[in-house]
């Protein structure tokens, strides 16, 4: 049980540059989630996703697109790239439990734009 | 979506008590609120949830007045490995409602 993995771990884009960060788990959650964490700062949502099929803006929308593929997965691509991009990416899941539901994190993708 | 306030750092010796207070004053009646823990260069992971009164878990216990209008994070002799940025969140269990972080506090425990 990996719980929830990002690919890549670090990536260097120039400037107009697109790609896509992945993210998946295994943990048969419904809703999954995009934030941005900038030096420190604290976390802010980009999109999320409620369910499969399914996907709302966040806080931050501007400048990203996301997918959400199938139950596991959800990816967010940055079309093109602007250093005010550069951060730490961290996707993470979520699901509804009677008692008590928590987020559970990726390790993070962490993103230079020159 | 309730907005928190938390203090932006706070300093500590090993051995101590720490308690964090976060103020949610337009905390809405079916709002949990839920803490996190976030060390250096990793993605945040839960403390601890509660809804009101008092929650106690092996890690942490959540104080919440009656009034629900503030709740205090209370960690129990710390350690240096305790050293983070604590997150106070507000929202309901609606699955796949957003949640918003706020700025946390950074608590560093010194020896």
């Amino acid at each position: 049980n990996a719980g929830v993995t990002q690919t890549p771990k670090f990536q260097v884009l120039k400037t107009g540059q697109s790609m896509t960060l992945q993210c998946a788990q295994d943990m048969n959650h419904n809703s999954m989630y995009w934030y941005r964490q900038d030096p420190g700062m604290g976390l802010r949502l980009i999109y999320y996703s409620a369910s499969e099929g399914t996907t709302d803006k966040g806080e931050v929308p501007n400048g990203y697109n996301v997918s959400r593929l199938n139950k596991r997965e959800f990816s967010l691509r940055l079309e093109s790239a602007a250093p005010s991009q550069t951060s730490v990416y961290f996707c993470a899941s979520r699901d509804r439990v009677p008692v008590q539901e928590t987020q559970y994190f990726g390790p993070g993708t962490r993103l230079l734009v020159l | 979506l309730a907005k928190t306030t938390q203090p932006i750092s706070m300093d500590s010796y090993e051995g101590q008590e720490v308690n964090i207070t976060c103020s949610h004053n337009n905390i809405a009646t079916n709002d949990y609120i839920t803490w996190y823990q976030q060390f250096p260069s990793q993605g945040p992971r839960f403390i601890i949830q509660g809804y009101k009164t008092k929650v106690t878990n092996e890690v942490a216990s959540l104080f919440i007045p009656a009034d629900r209008k503030s709740s205090t994070l209370s960690l129990p002799r710390v350690s240096l490995s305790d050293t983070a940025v604590y997150y106070c969140l507000v929202g309901d269990k609606t699955a796949g409602n957003k949640l918003t972080f706020g700025g946390g506090t950074r608590v560093l425990v010194k020896p």
